[in-house]
């Protein structure tokens, strides 16, 4: 198993341009997760999905969309980059067990965005 | 007022020392998260704790449920052990996480 892969690794972007994070997990996890971390700060909910065609919005979603029409994927957008959105955005994913809201998460190695 | 306190931010140490990091939060939680950031970024889920003890190999965690605390505790410390660990908890009937904002541990040779 891959686990959770994300693209790009790296990209910047102008003020206002539009861009879409890739997230893929091939574990069949029902839960996936976009997060945020901003220096010396906690990792911040984007928006999250318990399944296919669900998607719901966490602490930060303000700038943010995302779809998920199938299990595996769970694409993040930028429709307006600004430069508040500089920050490094981590996909997780979490194992669809009966408990599986309790259960551990696996994260993609993450994608370093700057908005200039 | 932070939900998940971490202590301490920073941590430095020699190789071979017992390391402890203190997580503390505020409101009832059906689960807690320890995970590891490496120095390149990527982050691993260490344990996840609902009660008692969980051991995995130098790593010890443990949880306090009446007393909204838990520690990570690294024993015989190696400098690959130098990484961000971070605390996470699931509220009670809640999908989501709230993170602690991480402790920086460095263990020098």
């Amino acid at each position: 198993n891959a686990g959770v892969t994300q693209t790009p690794k790296f990209r910047i972007l102008k003020i206002g341009q539009s861009m879409t994070l890739q997230c893929t997990q091939d574990m069949n996890h029902n839960y996936m997760y976009w997060y945020r971390q901003d220096p010396g700060m906690g990792l911040k909910l984007i928006y999250y999905s318990v399944g296919a065609g669900i998607t719901d919005k966490g602490e930060v979603p303000n700038g943010y969309n995302v779809s998920r029409s199938t299990t595996e994927d769970f694409p993040l957008r930028l429709e307006l980059a600004a430069p508040s959105q500089t920050s490094v955005y981590f996909c997780a994913s979490s194992h669809p067990k009966e408990t599986s809201i309790n259960s551990p998460l696996h994260f993609g190695n993450g994608t370093r965005l700057t908005v200039t | 007022k932070n939900e998940v306190e971490q202590s301490p931010q920073n941590l430095t140490a020699q190789e071979g020392e017992f390391i402890t990091i203190n997580c503390s939060y505020s409101v009832g939680i059906s689960a807690l998260h320890w995970l590891q950031q490496h120095p390149g970024g990527g982050i691993v889920s260490l344990f996840m704790l609902s009660s008692g003890k969980k051991k995995h190999g130098r790593l010890i965690a443990t949880i306090n449920i009446q007393e909204k605390h838990s520690s990570l505790h690294i024993t015989a410390s190696h400098p690959r052990d130098s990484a961000v660990y971070i605390c996470a908890v699931r509220l009670r009937g809640n999908e989501k996480l709230t993170f602690g904002t991480g402790t920086r541990l460095t263990i020098i040779p």
